[in-house]
């Protein structure tokens, strides 16, 4: 499977500051994704990171509030704005696309945010 | 209606019993299908795909049944570390190659 870190691996921030999420990716992948998986819930998908144009977001996330970038096949970030305790969780992104496993999904070790 | 459901759980087992999880999925153009296992505090990882004819990965089984939208999980001889949440995962192909997940299912296997 791909090899997948993610930085940081948890933060404790305050109320109303931003936050940058970095992933990245042993290998070139098509697909990049951002979830976000609250205390004792399954996966939500916020984004697809699109290599070279605006992520696509899914209902209920937007642009302003989970800006994505993805510069190439390898890297992207995902930034928590003006951040409230209500967006504490674990943020994960996930590859697909890798050489040999064309249609598995494959996660980074994910994010532990609290804001207080 | 949710795209994945599971049951919740928890599966209280004993070590060395035989379960079963099933998961229904709404999208009869549903193209793949997956499980993947989550330990508490980490992420998800691939356990196995699931094939039309059904596959086998030594003690774990998954079936596939189209006409009935779910898809199955048997564990056999289950091993205190089989212990974690079990994600029903679908794939959609229509829609950007979207994966839908279960809230999944929680086993404890006690000794």
């Amino acid at each position: 499977s791909a090899v997948i870190s993610q930085k940081p691996s948890r933060d404790i921030c305050q109320r109303g500051t931003s936050l940058t999420i970095q992933c990245q990716v042993d290998s070139q992948v098509t697909m990049m994704f951002w979830y976000r998986q609250q205390p004792g819930q399954s996966l939500t998908l916020i984004a697809t990171a699109n290599q070279g144009s605006e992520a696509t977001y899914e209902s209920g996330f937007v642009i302003d509030k989970f800006p994505i970038s993805r510069p190439n096949l390898t890297f992207s970030t995902l930034t928590v704005s003006n951040m409230s305790p209500e967006d504490s969780s674990i943020y994960l992104c996930s590859v697909q696309g890798r050489a040999g496993a064309s249609n598995e999904q494959f996660f980074g070790p994910g994010t532990r945010l609290t804001v207080l | 209606r949710k795209e994945v459901e599971q049951d919740p759980g928890p599966f209280n087992v004993p070590e060395g019993a035989t379960v079963a999880f099933n998961c229904t999925y709404s999208n009869s153009a549903s193209q793949s299908f997956f499980w993947y296992r989550q330990d508490c505090r980490k992420e998800p990882k691939l356990l196995m795909s699931v094939y039309s004819s059904g596959n086998e990965d030594g003690r774990f089984t998954a079936q596939l049944n189209r006409a009935s939208q779910y898809i199955s999980l048997l564990i056999r001889d289950s091993k205190l570390s089989d212990s974690a949440t079990y994600l029903c995962v679908v794939n959609t192909l229509y829609n950007f190659n979207k994966f839908y997940f279960g809230s999944g299912t929680k086993l404890n296997v006690k000794p």
